[in-house]
């Protein structure tokens, strides 16, 4: 079965520090979404990207962070600088379809990332 | 903002009992949909509602839709350790792109 990948898997930062995550969405899918895990709590809405562009972001997505697609294959969260409330699980995830068509979101195995 | 809560939070059953999680939304939905997440884990997609008071299964799971579109239900049949995992529900208001998870209800099944 496809598959969203993510790397890396894990990675360890210095506050303040610039972390650039990726991932590898489905061939074939065309929306790509980030979310955040913090441990032990729900999966949360960063942004979502459509067409070269974000759809919509939440209140968590500010300007320490950005998204891009940089070629036909990655999709990538930055976070300018770091601040150990951003330590969690971050997830990619992409579907074929939009939500307004019906989606299947599929999530990567996710990117755990420790702010110290 | 929209807020989607569950319950139970927990929930540990003998295996073979059944189990249900609710849903609960303070927005009118267009559409809810279920994961589960196994320890450790990422979410997995289970299944979309999208009619009002629409039923859906499979196999042993049972998924249900208010009439008012915004609470939704999961009921689990005669459980099996493998049921393990957080299991979460996910709505989408209308005009959105974004997914508002719920806040989870984690499942132990004791053999």
């Amino acid at each position: 079965e496809p598959e969203v990948t993510q790397t890396p898997s894990h990675q360890v930062t210095q506050m303040g520090q610039e972390v650039i995550l990726r991932c590898v969405p489905i061939s074939n899918h065309l929306y790509f979404y980030w979310y955040r895990q913090i441990l032990g709590q729900k999966v949360e809405f960063l942004v979502s990207f459509y067409n070269n562009e974000i759809s919509e972001k939440s209140e968590i997505f500010d300007d320490q962070f950005s998204v891009e697609r940089p070629d036909g294959s990655n999709f990538t969260l930055k976070i300018r600088s770091t601040k150990l409330e951003d330590s969690a699980m971050y997830f990619c995830a992409s579907s074929e379809k939009g939500p307004i068509s019906g989606n299947t979101i599929y999530f990567g195995e996710g990117s755990w990332l420790t702010v110290v | 903002g929209q807020q989607v809560m569950q319950i139970p939070q927990y929930q540990h059953v003998q295996e073979g009992e059944d189990f249900t999680t609710y849903c609960n939304s303070s927005t009118t939905l267009s559409n809810i949909q279920w994961y589960k997440q196994r320890p450790g884990g990422h979410p997995v997609f289970l299944i979309q509602l999208v009619k009002s008071g629409e039923v859906k299964k499979q196999k042993r799971l049972t998924f249900q839709f208010g009439e008012a579109k915004k609470n939704s239900s999961l009921h689990i049949t005669a459980t099996q350790t493998t049921d393990v995992g957080t299991y979460f529900c996910a709505g989408r208001g209308g005009g959105t792109y974004k997914y508002i998870f719920g806040t989870g209800t984690r499942l132990k099944v004791l053999a």
